[in-house]
């Protein structure tokens, strides 16, 4: 079975850096994703970890461990343009996506 | 820069009645998806698409589904009586070929709506 853990809600101050925690148990794993998206809108595609360590892209940073089955995304210097829902999804070993249920992040001033 | 479309953007049916709904992967892509995300909860890989055929699909997509593409652009998702429960935001993507990058793109979705 598949199993992604998300917190449901986050709230940080525009300006700030928030650490957006996922963990998962697949039974294959192929890369871990993340997304955002507001609200009635398409998820977006942010960064892809298939290897152990730091992807950084912009003030958006990905970490993965796959040993412990765990990634993290980071948000540096939030602006309120960031308030979304932020998706962590695997690739299992089959071609499809499975997601977690998501981060409302709201950013605050 | 390249993009996944779909259409109606909204869709309201009558339980029963077929819907299909359509979308453009772009245009390089070579493997489809369609994912529902009903209101307020996950986003649920329904099924995949590649060379011409299913590749994987889930349990939600039963026989009430199919999907089809009928030219060399369009991919379509046809749910042949449809029921409350399929009231959902349906969301095509597509992604390169095997060897390139993993990153699905998504269309805007569409919103169905059966009453």
């Amino acid at each position: 079975g598949q199993n992604i853990d998300q917190p449901t809600e986050m709230t940080a101050t525009e300006g700030a850096i928030v650490q957006i925690n996922c963990t998962y148990q697949t039974s294959g794993f192929n890369g871990l994703f993340w997304y955002q998206q507001h609200a009635g809108e398409a998820p977006t595609f942010l960064s892809y970890n298939v290897l152990d360590g730091l992807e950084e892209k912009g003030r958006f940073s990905s970490f993965l461990s796959r040993s412990k089955g765990y990634s993290y995304l980071l948000l540096k210097e939030l602006q309120m343009k960031d308030s979304a829902s932020y998706l962590c999804a695997v690739y299992s070993g089959a071609n499809n996506l499975f997601f977690g249920t998501g981060t409302r992040l709201t950013v605050i001033p | 820069e390249p993009e996944v479309t779909q259409t109606p953007s909204h869709q309201v049916t009558q339980m029963g009645q077929e819907v299909i709904l359509r979308c453009v992967p772009i245009s390089n892509h070579l493997y489809f998806y369609w994912y529902r995300q009903i209101l307020g909860q996950k986003v649920e890989f329904l099924v995949s698409f590649y060379n011409n055929e299913i590749s994987e699909k889930s349990e939600i997509f039963d026989d009430q589904f199919s999907v089809e593409r009928p030219d060399g652009s369009n991919f379509t998702l046809k749910i042949r009586s449809t029921k409350l429960e399929d009231s959902a935001m349906y969301f095509c993507a597509s992604r390169a070929d095997r060897g390139g990058p993993y990153e699905q793109y998504f269309g805007p979705g569409t919103r169905l709506t059966v009453t």
